[in-house]
């Protein structure tokens, strides 16, 4: 089992909708979490930090749920710009950083 | 203000040779972890280096090393290739350890193929 998993993709999505991507994590000493965003060929660019308290960032709404092990993004009137893959990253307080394999976004018109 | 740069962009190599790969970070930061990112798949962490060591490894062979320089910069070498190891490796700067660090800023990567 790897140790951050991520909804298998890909989401096709129209314009306006709202998507959900889910992120699992295995190790309990995980200390903190973050979406990143990849687009296609690039390198990965960072979206937003997750905390417990739930954290958003115009129509993205990130959430952890640490009993459960479990974060979440949200995606509000997605936007053709959105389609992307989206990278779950767990850290451990001694610095190892460990991404799911994505969740692959696309939005149509 | 200079973001993550790395070189080279490309490289093709055929197996048992070795390769190193440069990163600069980014200005102001002194961190520098190395990913590997095969087709479909995540970043796989590599190494962290931070005042010229290696702080954290992640589950790769002693194939792969690592150095940092006093001006942050660092190297990714890789001896014995195989085809396996045809992937884009990633760098990622960040500031100092603990929590700072570990918002990381990606260099476009080096795409190496071996042949």
């Amino acid at each position: 089992r790897k140790e951050v998993e991520q909804d298998p993709g890909p989401f096709n999505v129209p314009e306006g909708a709202t998507v959900a991507f889910n992120c699992t994590y295995s190790n309990s000493a995980s200390q903190s979490f973050f979406w990143y965003r990849q687009d296609c060929r690039k390198e990965p660019k960072l979206l937003m930090s997750v905390y417990s308290s739930g954290n958003e960032d115009g129509r993205f709404t990130a959430q952890l749920n640490r009993a459960s092990q479990y974060i979440s993004l949200l995606i509000r009137d997605s936007k053709l710009s959105d389609s992307a893959t989206y990278l779950c990253v767990v850290n451990t307080n001694a610095g190892k950083s460990t991404f799911g394999d994505g969740t692959t976004l696309t939005v149509k018109p | 203000d200079a973001g993550v740069t790395q070189s080279p962009t490309h490289l093709i190599k055929t197996r048992g040779q070795q390769v190193t790969l440069r990163c600069s970070p980014k200005s102001g930061h002194d961190t520098v972890s190395w990913y590997q990112q095969a087709l479909g798949q995540g970043p796989q962490f590599i190494f962290q280096y931070y005042e010229e060591e290696e702080r954290q490894r992640g589950n790769f062979p002693d194939r792969f090393s690592g150095h940092q320089f006093p001006n942050y910069s660092s190297e990714l070498n890789v001896n014995a290739l195989l085809l396996g190891d045809s992937a884009l490796y990633l760098c990622a700067s960040s500031a100092g350890l603990g929590r700072n660090s570990y918002e990381q800023y990606f260099g476009p990567g080096t795409r190496l193929t071996v042949t």
